[in-house]
């Protein structure tokens, strides 16, 4: 089955630095990615659409220049969260599609946590 | 717009049958996924439905009808471990934008 890698799992950081999360499927190309958050015992809440090459597009409620989002290859995405404060703990999953299929696969998540 | 809904909490017996449903409302649907997620984990893939009509897999079976934007999850011979939340999420448009509903939580009692 395809794999998604997501690293890195647990980051502990102060108040106002950003943090960097990546997202890569390993074994297959992925043009489109999503990114997710989930607070405890809630269910996804879909963040934003990263598409390959363009901008990505950002659900309602969601800042883009806090969450800055890069998908620069077929394989790679990024999630930055930037000035982070405590509000901003979260999980955060990133999810991609198979090039040529509908089926999603997910990453093992990021669990984020600012002092 | 787009709308989709589950229950949120469920309670059924071990070695019982459970039938979780969805209804969603969007444009340019593509098709219909469920997911399994343990807490502090990675949703894992169980189904996904673009045709009408019920797929079965093992234990698990999975619904959907196009024209009353309804989907439903059955799970047979209930185990402990199928304690877990279930997501439907639904394909929609051309970007294949996925978005998830606010969960099930199976409680499995003895």
């Amino acid at each position: 089955g395809a794999v998604v890698s997501q690293h890195p799992s647990r980051v502990i950081c102060k108040s106002g630095t950003s943090v960097k999360i990546e997202c890569r499927s390993l074994d297959f190309q992925a043009t489109t990615m999503f990114w997710y958050r989930q607070f405890p015992k809630k269910s996804l809440m879909l963040m934003a659409t990263s598409n390959e090459g363009s901008k990505a597009t950002y659900e309602q409620g969601v800042e883009k220049d806090k969450f800055l989002i890069n998908h620069a290859s077929l394989t790679l995405s990024t999630l930055t969260v930037t000035s982070a404060h405590p509000e901003d703990s979260s999980f955060y999953i990133c999810s991609a599609i198979r090039q040529g299929t509908e089926k999603l696969f997910f990453g093992s998540g990021t669990q984020l946590s600012v002092l | 717009g787009q709308n989709i809904d589950q229950p949120t909490e469920m309670t059924a017996t071990e070695g019982a049958i459970v039938q979780i449903n969805c209804t969603y409302q969007t444009s340019g649907f593509n098709g219909l996924f469920w997911y399994q997620q343990h807490a502090g984990e990675a949703p894992t893939f169980l189904s996904y439905n673009v045709l009408d009509g019920l797929e079965e897999k093992g234990r698990f079976s999975s619904f959907l009808s196009r024209s009353k934007g309804y989907s439903y999850l059955l799970l047979k011979e209930l185990q402990m471990k199928d304690s877990a939340s279930y997501l439907c999420a639904m394909n929609s448009g051309g970007y294949q934008k996925v978005t998830f509903g606010t969960g099930t939580k199976l409680q499995v009692i003895p």
